[in-house]
């Protein structure tokens, strides 16, 4: 089955810096590669995604990139601000199936 | 659009009571319907995959009898714990999909066992 790693598990950045959380996967199957945001008490927040026919993908200041080569992706975030502190999960999945889990990013943005 | 919403938010059950869970997606028609669990400082753990219609699919070591799961609707599936114990307490959490492959999570209900 796919097995999903997520690194860093806690990332503390100073507001305005850039802020990268880097998730590996496994299985090669994997074509779809979603970024939820959590905060606490509230269910994930899907805040980016992006298909294996895409090497990247961005939306104002957070970008994702994929290399299906490495079988890697990460989460990029510009210009951080507080509101962005949160727990950050990355996943795969395969043709809409189960979801696999990255482990989580606890990410703090110091005013 | 795709906003998933959870009833209720949070419940205090009492230890051998049932709590029913209700997930509803408020602007789509959801294909699939997924129950997660999750512990404090955790990631997500799948429970179960429901489609309309159909009964419920449950991750191995997830007991079916006690996880009544039903998916009536292409817009409504509940999750009812049956004789709830201290060890059952937890952040409940439950997606949508379009059937595109995204999920969309509603709020969570936060479930405590006394």
């Amino acid at each position: 089955g796919e097995n999903v790693e997520q690194h860093p598990s806690t990332l503390s950045v100073q507001e305005g810096d850039s802020a990268v959380i880097k998730c590996t996967y496994s299985d090669s199957a994997s074509n779809y590669f979603p970024w939820y945001k959590q905060e606490l008490g509230k269910g994930p927040q899907l805040i980016i995604d992006i298909r294996s026919n895409v090497g990247e993908k961005k939306d104002q200041r957070i970008a994702v990139t994929l290399n299906k080569t490495a079988k890697h992706f990460s989460l990029h975030i510009t210009e951080t601000q507080p509101e962005d502190s949160a727990v950050y999960f990355c996943a795969a999945s395969s043709y809409g199936n189960q979801f696999y889990f990255g482990t989580g990013t606890s990410l703090t943005v110091i005013p | 659009g795709a906003v998933v919403s959870q009833h209720p938010s949070w419940v205090i059950c009492k230890s051998g009571t049932s709590v029913k869970i209700e997930c509803r997606s408020l602007d789509f028609q959801a294909t699939t319907m997924f129950w997660y669990r999750q512990f404090p400082k955790q990631s997500l753990m799948l429970m179960a995959t429901s489609n309309e219609g159909s009964k419920a699919t449950y991750e191995q070591g997830v007991e079916k009898d006690k996880f009544l799961i039903n998916h009536a609707s292409l817009t409504l599936s509940t999750l009812t714990v049956t004789s709830a114990h201290p060890e059952d307490s937890s952040f409940y959490i439950c997606s949508a999909s379009r059937g595109a492959g995204e999920q969309y999570f509603g709020p969570g209900t936060r479930l405590t066992v006394t």
